[in-house]
């Protein structure tokens, strides 16, 4: 079993840019996760997905779209990239409603110039 | 709101035992967890506590005190390989919060 994986490990964009983080899992969870991590702020949830078809909002949302493709796959796009969405984003997964005890995958190193 | 408060850093010395703690402030909270991350890498499950009281797992141990909205984790016979960040995580429904994690330094 792989986990959680997640293309790409690096990218660098220029302001207005577009691109879409994927993640993957095959641990048969129903719900995934997308997160930021920027120095000192820790983990900050972006949206989420609680099982397939649904998606949510949540803690910072703005300038962020997401897909939940199938049970395997949640996709994270940036529309129009500013340098504020530099950061480390984690895609993660649980069972359901075990969102105490979630999988992280190695994360997208993003720099937005 | 919810929000999770730990300090920012944690130094100890090989061998030894350090507890660090978490306090927070969540509606409909679930429970306690602790991860762990290592510079450049991902954040690891260490442990999860829904009742109160110590549960442990090897050198790890955590503790959760509802009725005090705080918990810990203890690391105990400490090794240089738990230099890393320790972040606290709980909250309600699907939301988690995370904490703005603990960065352990171990000294030899």
């Amino acid at each position: 079993n792989a986990g959680v994986t997640q293309t790409p490990k690096f990218q660098v964009l220029k302001t207005g840019q577009s691109m879409t983080l994927q993640c993957a899992q095959d641990m048969n969870h129903n719900s995934m996760y997308w997160y930021r991590q920027d120095p000192g702020m820790g983990l900050r949830l972006i949206y989420y997905s609680a099982s397939e078809g649904t998606t949510d909002k949540g803690e910072v949302p703005n300038g962020y779209n997401v897909s939940r493709l199938n049970k395997r796959e949640f996709s994270l796009r940036l529309e129009s990239a500013a340098p504020s969405q530099t950061s480390v984003y984690f895609c993660a997964s649980s069972e359901p409603a075990r969102v105490d005890t979630q999988y992280f995958g190695p994360g997208t190193r993003l720099t937005v110039l | 709101g919810q929000s999770l408060e730990q300090p920012s850093e944690v130094t100890a010395v090989e061998g030894a035992i350090v507890q660090i703690n978490c306090t927070y402030q969540t509606s409909g909270f679930y429970g306690l967890s602790w991860y762990q991350q290592h510079d450049g890498g991902a954040p690891t499950f260490l442990s999860y506590n829904a009742l109160d009281g110590l549960e442990e797992t090897g050198r790890f141990s955590s503790f959760l005190s509802r009725s005090d909205s705080y918990g810990y984790l203890l690391l105990q016979e400490l090794q240089m390989k738990d230099s890393a960040s320790y972040f606290c995580s709980g909250g309600g429904s699907y939301i988690p919060t995370f904490g703005r994690g603990t960065s352990l330094i171990v000294h030899p």
